[in-house]
């Protein structure tokens, strides 16, 4: 059974780089056939995706976003990274790690994270 | 970038009751469309794909049926663990990949 699980701190100040890392355990993100992702959800609000990366590296940014974020992937330690630059408030959201199947959903996913930018 | 639109916002079912969610796109996903359940606290859980496939471990009272731009979730009897929101994703034009803003299925 694949689990993902995220780690990272849970302030962040205004105009500093939201750091998120997700552990996957129960298989490896070397194997393939699946893309690692972060979605985002803002407090009381639906869903938004943020991007993804394969374990080759290559990776596809939401538009919205793709200027502020940087996702990274370190096979060694079966682990992939979130990096979102120059946060605001509007930042401030529960951030999941998912796996998207080639099918095109996603079918397994972290608990989530709560992270607040705030001073 | 394709616009999910689900309806209703809230839905209030009793237990045992027959709920039917809708969701539109702005333009056509072919059957590339997926249902997500989210319950508080929770992450989303994936109950169909490919417009009416279920994913594994659904149990059949959950269907799904469309294609094109007009999708619908069916819910056949309502059970106490089914009250949550429920989420559609489109995977056909990317990216972005697109979710609807969500039904809430409440206890009446």
């Amino acid at each position: 059974q694949v689990q993902l699980q995220e780690s990272g701190p849970g302030l962040v100040k205004p105009s500093q780089t939201l750091s998120l890392t997700c552990t996957v355990s129960g298989g490896s993100i070397s194997s393939g056939g699946y893309y690692w992702s972060w979605i985002r959800q803002h407090p009381g609000k639906g869903l938004e995706w943020i991007g993804y990366i394969y374990y080759s590296g290559s990776t596809y940014y939401n538009p919205s976003l793709k200027s502020r974020v940087t996702i990274s992937v370190d096979t060694s330690k079966n682990q992939f990274s979130l990096k979102l630059s120059s946060v605001t408030a509007a930042d401030t959201a529960v951030y999941y790690c998912a796996r998207l199947a080639a099918a095109g959903t996603w079918d397994y996913w972290g608990q989530g994270t709560l992270v607040t930018v705030s001073s | 970038e394709i616009v999910m639109t689900q309806s209703p916002a809230t839905l209030s079912v009793s237990p045992g009751e027959r709920a039917t969610l809708s969701c539109r796109a702005s333009q056509s996903v072919s059957s590339n469309l997926a249902w997500y359940q989210q319950k508080p606290g929770q992450a989303p859980r994936l109950l169909i794909y490919g417009a009416s496939t279920r994913a594994t471990g659904i149990p059949a009272r959950f269907s799904g049926s469309g294609s094109g731009t007009e999708f619908t979730l069916t819910i056949s009897s309502l059970q106490s663990e089914d009250f949550a929101v429920y989420y559609c994703q489109q995977y056909n034009n990317w990216p972005p990949r697109t979710f609807g803003q969500g039904t809430k299925v409440e206890i009446k």
